[in-house]
């Protein structure tokens, strides 16, 4: 398998404009999670889904952030409109339900967003 | 709230030497598991051990392994004959054992590799 598959891997945009990061988790992962790292506060919880269904979202910081699981295959996570301080690299990261060490968390490579 | 700590923002050894990296962690739980992640410059996170709660015994892969003290709510990892790949930052992640649920990162430490 490819492993957790993120796009783009970078990404530059202008305050106000939207952006849309994109996840393709391991095929037969039952849970999908959303990680933002920063500086200051280290790697955060944003969202998981299970099934598609997201279970948690206490920790999307606003309004603007929304995510999306269509699919068992692929995920979104959308800023709009985006600020300064949204600048961070984020990743995704699937999981089984079931394995060799129970929940074990697969990441992707990360998206670096910067944010003018 | 389970919290995660590390309080070496930053270490560094010596080629060939040991260094151990502390965590220390908060949770009311008893069964949990425990994780030390690498992330190395081109940003993948890489799983480098894992600890269940129940096991008394200190895991280990190869040059990593931890000292587990659950009264304390300690976890540390200790790398020895260090190498010039292991220069990486160096994160401390729990998680409860029941359900799926995601993980709670410390800040990091990172690690420098000295020649």
């Amino acid at each position: 398998d490819a492993g957790v598959i993120q796009s783009p891997r970078h990404e530059v945009t202008e305050m106000g404009q939207e952006v849309t990061l994109r996840c393709k988790p391991i095929s037969g992962h039952d849970y999908l999670f959303w990680y933002r790292q920063t500086m200051m506060r280290g790697l955060e919880l944003l969202i998981y889904f299970n099934n598609n269904v997201p279970i948690d979202d206490s920790g999307m910081p606003e309004d603007r952030f929304s995510a999306k699981m269509p699919n068992a295959s692929f995920s979104t996570l959308k800023i709009q409109p985006s600020e300064p301080r949204d600048s961070a690299v984020y990743f995704c990261a699937s999981s089984p339900l079931r394995g060799v060490v129970v929940h074990e968390q697969y990441f992707g490579p990360g998206t670096r967003l910067t944010v003018t | 709230a389970q919290t995660v700590t590390q309080s070496q923002p930053e270490m560094s050894v010596q080629e060939a030497e040991t260094v151990t990296l502390s965590c220390t962690y908060d949770t009311s739980e008893s069964d949990y598991y425990l994780f030390w992640y690498k992330q190395p410059p081109s940003r993948q996170m890489i799983l480098v051990i894992r600890q269940e709660a129940y096991k008394q015994q200190n895991a280990t892969e190869n040059r990593f392994s931890v000292n587990f003290q659950k009264a304390a709510k300690s976890f540390s990892l200790k790398i020895s004959d260090s190498q010039l790949g292991d220069a990486a930052m160096y994160f401390c992640a729990y998680r409860p054992i029941s359900g799926n649920t995601p993980l709670v990162f410390g800040k990091g430490t990172r690690l420098s590799v000295i020649a």
